[in-house]
C-alpha cells in the first residue's frame, strides 16, 4: 500500500531541473509532498487533492493525475537549498485521514 | 510558538525495557500520528488518532501502544523493546483528519535498542 517513488536518488548541478514521481496501486484522494534535510524533521511543501490540479511553490510545482494514480514533483532551476530527501504521502478516499508515505527520493544539488 | 514537541530527543534502551515517547502539540490539532523512519523505508505509520479518546492502527503497530486522553498529548509506548525497534520516531499533527490540511512534524526521537 506504500506508494512507490522514482527515482530513488538523483544528483544535479545548480540550475538543472528534476522530476520526482509517486505512484500508487490504489485510487488516490490526496497527495502530500514533504522535504527532509539530513537530521531534521520533514517539512511540508504542498498538497494536491483529487481533481487533477497542479500547484506551484516558487520554482517547485507538482501535478496529480488521479486516473493514473500518480503525482509528480517538478523542481526547476535547482538551488543548493533543494538538496534533501523528498517524500510523497498518499491517501485514498473514504478512509480516516491516514497518510502513507513513499520510501523517499534523495536529491543532491552540487555547485 | 512551539508546534509539535517530542521528548526525549535521544534514548538508549536495553532489550526488554519499556518506555514512553512523549508528543505534545499546542496548535489545537485534532489529528495526531506516529511514524518511524528507517533507512530506505521512508516514513511508516505506527498509530494515529482523529481526536481525544480515539486511536487506530497504522501500517506497523505491533509492539507499540498509544492513548489520547487529551487533545494536546499523544504518547507512544514501547511495551518490551526489541532491537528491531531501533529507529527515528516522528510525531505529526494536523488541524483535522481532512487530507487537505498540511501535516506538522516534531523534531524526532532517536531511539537505540541494545
Amino acid at each position: 500500500q506504500q506508494p512507490v517513488q522514482s527515482p530513488q536518488a538523483v544528483i544535479l548541478r545548480e540550475g538543472e531541473d528534476a522530476v520526482i514521481n509517486c505512484s500508487s496501486s490504489k485510487a488516490l484522494y490526496s497527495v502530500h509532498w514533504y522535504r527532509q534535510k539530513h537530521g531534521e524533521a520533514p517539512v511540508f511543501l504542498m498538497i494536491l487533492l483529487k481533481g487533477g490540479e497542479q500547484k506551484g511553490h516558487e520554482k517547485i510545482s507538482a501535478s496529480f493525475n488521479e486516473k493514473k494514480q500518480q503525482s509528480s514533483l517538478y523542481l526547476t532551476a535547482s538551488q543548493l537549498s533543494y538538496s534533501g530527501t523528498y517524500f510523497c504521502g498518499t491517501a485514498g478516499s473514504g478512509n480516516t485521514g491516514k497518510l502513507i508515505f513513499g520510501q523517499g527520493t534523495t536529491l543532491q544539488v552540487k555547485p | 510558538n512551539a508546534g509539535v514537541t517530542q521528548t526525549p530527543k535521544f534514548q538508549v534502551l536495553k532489550t526488554g525495557q519499556s518506555m514512553t515517547l512523549q508528543c505534545a502539540q499546542d496548535m489545537n490539532h485534532e489529528y495526531m500520528s506516529w511514524y518511524r523512519q528507517d533507512p530506505g523505508m521512508g516514513l511508516r505509520l505506527i498509530h494515529y488518532s482523529v481526536g481525544a479518546g480515539i486511536t487506530d492502527q497504522g501500517e506497523v503497530p505491533n509492539g507499540y501502544n498509544v492513548s489520547r486522553s487529551t487533545t494536546e498529548d499523544f504518547p507512544l509506548r514501547l511495551l518490551s523493546a526489541a532491537p528491531s525497534q531501533t529507529s527515528v520516531y516522528f510525531c505529526a499533527s494536523r488541524l483535522t483528519g481532512d487530507l487537505g490540511q498540511p501535516q506538522h512534524f516534531g523534531d524526532g526521537t532517536r531511539l537505540s535498542i541494545l
